[in-house]
């Protein structure tokens, strides 16, 4: 059974500096995982898909890396905004099924 | 494009109750899922549809139901409403099965069960 970890569960940074988010999984047998963004109340939104055979993928200020062979997956923020606070989760899919960490909630200090 | 809409935003039911939580997406896509997220747990899967006519069950599904009549709705609904179901829900869609395409997501159904 596919179990996903994120770590830390929250975080709190000053504004402007960079930092990483962490992702795990035990079964490396995926067909992608992808990044979401969560802020109170509201739905998840997509930030970042990565497929299996990639290793890593960029939006903007944001980077995805992933490792299949050691189950891991980080997502770098540069130069974080306040605007940037919100709960970060990671999800891998596999075979119609996909299995979420429980998110890191960041936030980020003017 | 609305994307992925759902109804209602809130809702609150006693034990035993039933209803139908609503889903639409207007974007043409085969693969529909549905999750519950609690709190510290993450989104866990309930049921998915991988096209019209076929669905499938999840990781929790017990005490749901679904089904696909269309390629733009895939309603869930609760048979007998548990306090154990009060949870946020939420609708997601995605071009295709393969796991090649993101999925969105609808804004969610906050349920509580009394």
């Amino acid at each position: 059974k596919q179990e996903v970890t994120q770590i830390p569960a929250a975080l709190s940074v000053p504004e402007g500096e960079n930092l990483v988010l962490n992702c795990s999984f035990t079964d490396s047998a995926i067909y992608n995982l992808q990044w979401f963004r969560q802020d109170p109340g509201k739905g998840l939104t997509s930030l970042l898909l990565i497929q299996s055979s990639q290793r890593e993928q960029t939006s903007g200020r944001l980077n995805a890396s992933l490792d299949k062979s050691s189950g891991r997956s980080t997502l770098y923020i540069a130069a974080s905004q306040p605007g940037d606070s919100a709960t970060y989760l990671c999800a891998v899919y596999n075979n119609n099924d996909m299995r979420f960490g429980a998110g890191t909630r960041l936030t980020v200090k003017p | 494009n609305a994307g992925v809409t759902q109804t209602p935003k809130f809702q609150v039911l006693k034990t035993g109750q039933s209803m139908t939580l609503q889903c639409a997406q207007d974007m043409n896509h085969e693969y529909m899922s549905w999750y519950r997220q609690d709190p510290g747990m993450g989104l866990r899967l309930i049921h998915y549809s991988v096209g019209a006519g076929i669905t499938d069950q999840g990781e929790v599904p017990n005490g749901y139901n679904v089904s696909r009549s269309t390629t733009e709705d895939f309603p869930l609904r609760l048979l007998s409403a548990a306090p154990s179901q009060t949870s946020v829900y939420f609708c997601a869609s995605s071009y295709s099965r393969a796991g090649a395409y993101e999925q969105y997501f609808g804004p969610g159904t906050r349920l509580t069960v009394t």
